[in-house]
């Protein structure tokens, strides 16, 4: 079954301590993104890969990293996470032969402390 | 840059009563158009989607009409149900771009 995985579902953490969300997909897509989903903002594209190695920034970068050193994993880390982090993430993929089809993640719902 | 712009919510409906979720759209160039659908505790899942002026997606009784003239895709259904109940994205991608420019989310709850 095509899916795109994400762990943990939830966590609850405290200012300053580092974390790590990690996405999965099994489709073999090139492309995947990291997505924050806001109250009334909608999701907001944090991070995207073209491909192993290659990142690039979204809209709302700051304070996140990434890391593609796998084609199916994209793990989004947070270094030093702060509570206007406190959000609903999700991670994304799709092939560049069907960049109209994305497919996503269940969710993680982070709470920073 | 590019913005999408969907009605306010909540919409609460009783069951087979008629949708309208309208989305407006800003953009350069000829986006393509999608809605999104989140079921509670889900990932967002493609709903349907339309990618030149005047083309309608349709899929699960859902449909939405491209059009260019007003910069709308609105999106309806003829007889709701409770299983509708989600959150719906609008959203569009222009040229080259990779990622997805989404609005704010319309909640709707379908009563029995």
């Amino acid at each position: 079954e095509a899916q795109v995985t994400q762990n943990p579902r939830y966590l609850i953490t405290v200012t300053g301590k580092k974390l790590t969300v990690t996405c999965s997909q099994n489709m073999n897509h090139e492309y995947m993104s990291w997505y924050r989903q806001d109250p009334g903002l909608g999701l907001r594209q944090i991070y995207y890969s073209m491909n192993v190695e290659v990142t690039d920034k979204g809209d709302v970068p700051e304070g996140y990293k990434v890391s593609r050193k796998e084609k199916r994993n994209f793990p989004l880390i947070l270094e030093s996470p702060s509570p206007n982090q406190t959000s609903l993430y999700f991670c994304a993929s799709f092939s560049g032969r069907a960049i109209d089809t994305q497919y996503f993640g269940p969710g993680t719902r982070l709470t920073v402390l | 840059g590019d913005s999408v712009t969907q009605m306010e919510g909540p919409v609460t409906l009783s069951e087979e009563a008629f949708l309208t979720i309208n989305c407006t759209y800003t953009a350069t160039g000829y986006p393509s158009l999608f809605w999104y659908v989140q079921y509670p505790g889900e990932g967002l899942q493609l709903l349907l989607k339309a990618t030149k002026a005047d083309d309608k997606g349709s899929n699960k009784g859902f449909e939405a009409t491209y059009r260019k003239e007003t910069t709308s895709f609105h999106l309806e259904k003829g007889s709701v149900q409770v299983s509708d109940s989600a959150v719906y994205f609008c959203a569009l991608r222009t040229g080259s771009a990779r990622q997805l420019t989404f609005g704010s989310g319309t909640q709707l709850t379908v009563l029995p």
